[in-house]
Formats: C-alpha cells, sequence, structure tokens
C-alpha cells in the first residue's frame, strides 16, 4: 500500500530564512505524482508544487522548489525567503496514474516576524 | 477564479441519523472527490467520481457512504446512518482532467465541519 510519512509535525522559520519541510513515501510503482498542498487557516486546500516521478529535475515554483529523491523516495520542500503569508499547515501528497490521493499527516508550520 | 463551495459549513446530527454534504464544484470540471479530515488526523481520500460513476474509493468508503450528481452541478456525500467516528471535515474537490494529469491541480472547497452527537 502506498503511505505518505511526514515526520515533522511542526516547524518554525524566521521570516525571511529558508525553511525545508520532509516528506517520504513508500510504492512499488514507477510512474507516479507527488504534490505539496498548503492548507492556511481558512482551511482551503492550494497546491503548492507539483513533481512527476519521471522527471530527473526538480520542480520549482516561484520561492518553492523541491529535492526529489527517488531511489530514497524522498520528496522535499524548500521554502526560500519565507513569508508570514506562508504560515499555513502543508501536506504532502501521492497519486499514481489513478485518482487517488495519499495524504501525509502534515507539517504545521509558523513563520517568526 | 471560480471556487469549490460547499455547503453547510457546520453540520451537526445526532448519532445514527443520515446527513448530506453538499458540494458545487468548478462548472467545467468533469472529475469530483471526497475527503475527510478528522481532526489532528491526515486527510484521506473517500471516494473519486466521473462520469456518472465512482471511479475509485477507499476502504474508508463503505456501504454507509453514497455519492450522487443529481442535478449536473451539485455533488453530494450521503453518509446513512452516522456514527460518532465519522465527526470530521469534509472536504469536496474537482478537476478538470485526472489529477494526475499535467497542470491539472485538484481545486478544493472550504469544507464542511461534520459533528456527530
Amino acid at each position: 500500500a502506498q503511505t505518505v510519512t511526514q515526520s515533522q509535525p511542526e516547524m518554525s522559520v524566521q521570516e525571511a530564512e529558508t525553511v525545508t519541510l520532509s516528506c517520504t513515501y513508500d510504492t512499488s510503482e514507477s510512474d507516479y505524482y507527488l504534490f505539496w498542498y498548503k492548507q492556511p487557516p481558512s482551511r482551503q486546500m492550494i497546491l503548492v508544487i507539483r513533481q512527476e516521478a519521471y522527471k530527473q529535475q526538480n520542480a520549482t515554483e516561484n520561492r518553492f522548489s523541491v529535492n526529489f529523491q527517488k531511489a530514497a523516495k524522498s520528496f522535499s520542500l524548500k521554502i526560500s525567503d519565507s513569508q508570514l503569508g506562508d504560515a499555513a499547515m502543508y501536506f504532502c501528497a501521492y497519486t499514481n496514474t489513478g485518482n487517488q490521493f495519499y495524504f501525509g499527516t502534515g507539517t504545521s508550520l509558523t513563520v517568526i516576524p | 477564479e471560480p471556487e469549490v463551495t460547499q455547503t453547510p459549513s457546520h453540520q451537526v446530527t445526532q448519532m445514527g441519523q443520515e446527513v448530506i454534504l453538499r458540494c458545487v464544484p468548478i462548472s467545467n470540471h468533469l472529475y469530483f472527490y471526497w475527503y475527510r479530515q478528522i481532526l489532528g488526523q491526515k486527510v484521506e481520500f473517500l471516494v473519486s467520481f466521473y462520469n456518472n460513476e465512482i471511479s475509485e474509493k477507499s476502504e474508508i468508503f463503505d456501504d454507509q457512504f453514497s455519492v450522487e450528481r443529481p442535478d449536473g452541478s451539485n455533488f453530494t456525500l450521503k453518509i446513512r446512518s452516522t456514527k460518532l467516528e465519522d465527526s470530521a471535515m469534509y472536504f469536496c474537490a474537482s478537476s478538470e482532467k485526472p489529477v494526475w494529469d499535467k497542470n491539472q491541480p485538484q481545486h478544493f472547497g472550504d469544507g464542511t465541519r461534520l459533528s456527530i452527537l
């Protein structure tokens, strides 16, 4: 069965600094997709960044980038130049070519002014 | 920007009663999903729906659950006989194409908090 593990329930970062959120997953599939979602206090989840497993190049979206290590089944999120608006719960998620998503337990990120 | 809307925002129901959670997906989206998040726990996939039928469901989605798209705009989740452990935040999501399709993220609603007494 596919599982997604986020080992950091809480993280904090100083404003303007960089923080890395960890995620590992377990799968026997070779073709799959990984995501980071942000859930602000308003509760609606928003897609932050997406990675296709067949791509070796790490995905980047402005201040957000990932470190995808396929052999290690690791998918960490790096947030550079952290802003107060980055404070949220962050979920790592996995899907293969079906439509079932597997989420991690989330990491609560606090940004310290 | 179009949004997924869910009603009600909070539903309180007696144990054993039926409850229907409502969602209006984004209008041109074809794939619909329900998730739940028990307080303090991870978001769990319940079911995906496409072309008027369930495409995938998790082991959580047992016989007490059902989904329906009754009128071409609403997407409902029915829990037939609620249990205490059904208390959770329920999220609806929709996407234009399958979630793994490039640049086709799921759009989530704000959720319905279901409290079973």
